[in-house]
């Protein structure tokens, strides 16, 4: 089992603040995600990374930015938190084409 | 624009039927597709594969077509258990995706004792 964390598991903010969310895989995996659910659109990707210091956007990137420094760290930033941005984010590795990916347990983010 | 599209948001199903889910996509560039299972506050779990060399994977319970013409791919779950109450999303990826999959919009299926 591909070891994948998230953290926090809960976060609850103010509209206007910033927040990080946090992945953390010990696989050595290359490529990670960040995606949110939300009823009625399924999952979104937000940003990807293809390595350390490579990142990409993805279709729901905007009020987001990434970093990842190091190969088993991806950290998800709000810059300014808005009510919009209230979802559960999961962080995903790849596992290849056949396999795709393995998720996180998800970050439950409400902006209040 | 919704390229993997799941029109039916929710399936009920009595234990030991057939459950039958389905997708369709819109981008003929893809050629791998998957179907994840999601229970409540846990994060979607891989269930099973196709690619586009094939029309059918099956692993157990649970078989996976693929049409490509029709770009339509369904899962069938024979027999159904309340065990498998959950989220289902299906997911393609392909050429010129950059490695990434696209999701559908998730269809829950209740499967009742």
């Amino acid at each position: 089992d591909a070891g994948i964390t998230q953290s926090p598991r809960h976060k609850v903010t103010e509209t206007g603040t910033p927040v990080t969310l946090r992945c953390h895989q010990t696989e050595n995996h290359r490529y990670m995600y960040w995606y949110r659910q939300d009823p009625g659109h399924g999952l979104r990707l937000i940003h990807y990374s293809y390595g350390v210091k490579d990142t990409d956007k993805g279709e729901v990137s905007d009020g987001y930015s990434v970093s990842r420094s190091k190969t088993e760290d991806f950290l998800l930033t709000l810059e300014s938190a808005t009510s919009s941005q209230t979802s559960v984010y999961f962080c995903a590795i790849s596992q290849g084409n056949f396999y795709g990916y393995t998720f996180g347990s998800g970050t439950r983010l409400t902006v209040v | 624009d919704q390229q993997v599209k799941q029109n039916s948001p929710s399936l009920s199903v009595q234990e030991g039927r057939i459950s039958i889910l389905n997708c369709d996509y819109t981008n003929s560039m893809f050629d791998y597709f998957l179907w994840y299972k999601k229970y409540p506050a846990e994060g979607p779990t891989f269930l099973i594969s196709i690619s586009s060399i094939k029309d059918k994977n099956e692993d157990g319970r649970f078989t996976v077509f693929l049409n490509k013409s029709a770009k339509h791919l369904s899962l069938h779950i024979v027999p159904s258990q309340p065990g498998d109450s959950a989220v289902y999303f299906c997911a393609a990826s392909g050429e010129g995706t950059g490695n990434q999959f696209y999701f559908g919009t998730g269809t829950s299926l209740t499967v009742i004792p």
